[in-house]
């Protein structure tokens, strides 16, 4: 079954700190991660995808199949950075498995 | 870009009520629309996924009596909540597809809507 894990609900660093948002995930088949993100009082949007091999807003994530995780970094972060962050998995049938979502905290 | 609508923004009902609540994909053509629930503090949990012009098919452990839903055209889907009680109370979100030929599109999320049954 597909399954992804974020294992932080929170994370506080303070503004221009490297920052790593942690993700692993399961799934049998060939995995389409994802992450998406919800500032205050905002809907969820996304960030960025794994196929895109993008860099947004200065974050970056790569797909390590080997150990299975999609980790989110950026090397420095901003006070703005500051949300809710949701790992998500693309599985059968288009639909979608997030995971439990992490709170990025940072302080100026 | 795209933006999807959700009606109402939140809303307050009596044990043993229906509610229901709209899903709107507002400049673009979604064949495909997903209902997912948020517990407080938790993650998005995939409830259903509708499908313009068929019956929605839903993930194991929801009950489809219970969350019946519709996706009459391509820009509307909507969720009726039946005989609500007071666990049904959470935050749903819906979610559009746009469709691009025979590529898949990005997810669209709307705002959710906050359903508190007394």
């Amino acid at each position: 079954a597909q399954r992804v894990t974020q294992p932080e609900k929170l994370l506080s660093v303070f503004k221009g700190a490297p920052v790593e948002l942690k993700c692993n995930y399961s799934y049998s088949g060939s995995p389409e991660l994802f992450w998406y993100v919800q500032y205050s009082r905002q809907r969820l949007q996304l960030l960025l995808r794994h196929i895109s091999r993008e860099s947004i807003k200065g974050f970056t994530a790569d797909l390590n199949k080997g150990e299975t995780s999609f980790h989110l970094k950026k090397p420095f972060a901003q006070e703005e950075d500051s949300a809710m962050y949701y790992c998500a998995l693309r599985g059968n049938f288009n639909k979608f498995y997030f995971g439990s979502g992490t709170k990025l905290n940072v302080k100026p | 870009g795209a933006v999807v609508s959700q009606h109402p923004s939140w809303v307050i009902c009596k044990s043993g009520t229906s509610v229901k609540i709209e899903c709107r994909s507002l400049d673009f053509q979604a064949t495909t629309m997903f209902w997912y629930r948020q517990f407080p503090k938790q993650s998005l949990m995939l409830m259903a996924t509708s499908n313009e012009g068929s019956k929605a098919t839903y993930e194991q452990g929801v009950e489809k009596d219970k969350f019946l839903i519709n996706h009459a055209s391509l820009t509307l889907s909507t969720l009726t909540v039946t005989s609500a009680h007071p666990e049904d109370s959470s935050f749903y979100i819906c979610s559009a597809r746009e469709q691009l030929g025979t590529s898949t599109g990005e997810q669209f999320f709307g705002p959710g809507t906050r359903l508190t049954v007394l």
